[in-house]
C-alpha cells in the first residue's frame, strides 16, 4: 500500500527554538497534506490543512504564524513550529489521500516533539 | 460530518472475537463508516471501511444496519497485538477531505 513518511520521527528542542517537521508521500503524489496534533491519550485534533502551490487553511484556534506549513511539491509538506514552548510538545501526525481519490487516506508514522 | 460515540474503553482476553459498536444517528446519504486503528506513538491505520450490510477482509468485518446509524467493528479472535485503540469515522467514501476523530475505543487485550 501507499506509504507516508515523517521526519524526524522525534525531536528535542529547547524553548524558543523552531523546528521542522517533514511529511512525504513515497510513492504516490499528493495535492493536500493534513496534518494533526495528538496529545496523550487523546484523539487526533485536526491542525491545518496543506495544499499544494497555495496557503495551508488552518483550524480555529490553531495559529498561523507559529505553525507554518509549506507544501512545495505534490509529495512533501512541512510544518514549522516556530519559536516553541513546552505546551507544544506533542505528537504531530500528517496525513495524505493519493491523487485521485481512488484509495483511503494514509497516516505517516507520526513525529513526537519535546519541548524542554 | 457526522458526528460518532463510541464505548471509551474495553477489555478483552486472547482468543475472543471483540465487537465494537459505534453510533453515528446523523450520518449522511453519501457518507461511508470507515475504521481506523493506532497503537501508542504510530499513525493511524486504515481497517476497514463500508456502506451498508456487511463488509469483510482479512482483518475484520463491519456490520452496518439498515437504518445505518451505528456499526459494528468485528474483530475474530484477537491476540495481543490488537490492543489499541480503534477509531470510527463516517464521511464520503475514501474520505480525501480532512478527517475528524472522535475519542476512539481503546481496546484491551489480555493473556
Amino acid at each position: 500500500g501507499a506509504v507516508v513518511s515523517q521526519h524526524p520521527s522525534w525531536v528535542i528542542c529547547k524553548s524558543g527554538t523552531s523546528v521542522k517537521i517533514e511529511c512525504r508521500s513515497l510513492d504516490f503524489q499528493a495535492t493536500t497534506m493534513f496534518w494533526y496534533r495528538q496529545f496523550p491519550k487523546q484523539s487526533l485534533m485536526l491542525m491545518a490543512t496543506s495544499n499544494e502551490g497555495s496557503k495551508a487553511t488552518y483550524e480555529q484556534g490553531v495559529e498561523k504564524d507559529k505553525f507554518l506549513i509549506n507544501h512545495a511539491s505534490l509529495t512533501l509538506s512541512t510544518l514549522t513550529v516556530t519559536s516553541a514552548h513546552p505546551e507544544d510538545s506533542s505528537f504531530y501526525i500528517c496525513s495524505a489521500p493519493p491523487a485521485g481519490g481512488t484509495d483511503t487516506q494514509y497516516f505517516g508514522p507520526g513525529t513526537r516533539l519535546t519541548v524542554l | 460530518l457526522a458526528k460518532t460515540t463510541q464505548p471509551i474503553s474495553m477489555d478483552s482476553y486472547e482468543g475472543q472475537e471483540v465487537n465494537i459498536t459505534c453510533s453515528h444517528n446523523n450520518i449522511a446519504t453519501n457518507d461511508y463508516i470507515t475504521w481506523y486503528q493506532q497503537f501508542p506513538s504510530q499513525g493511524p491505520r486504515f481497517i476497514i471501511q463500508g456502506y451498508k450490510t456487511k463488509v469483510t477482509n482479512e482483518v475484520a468485518s463491519l456490520f452496518i444496519p439498515a437504518d445505518r446509524k451505528s456499526s459494528t467493528l468485528s474483530l475474530p479472535r484477537v491476540s495481543l497485538s490488537d490492543t489499541a485503540v480503534y477509531y470510527c469515522l463516517v464521511g464520503p467514501e475514501y474520505n480525501n477531505n480532512d478527517m475528524r476523530f472522535g475519542a476512539g475505543t481503546r481496546l484491551t487485550v489480555k493473556p
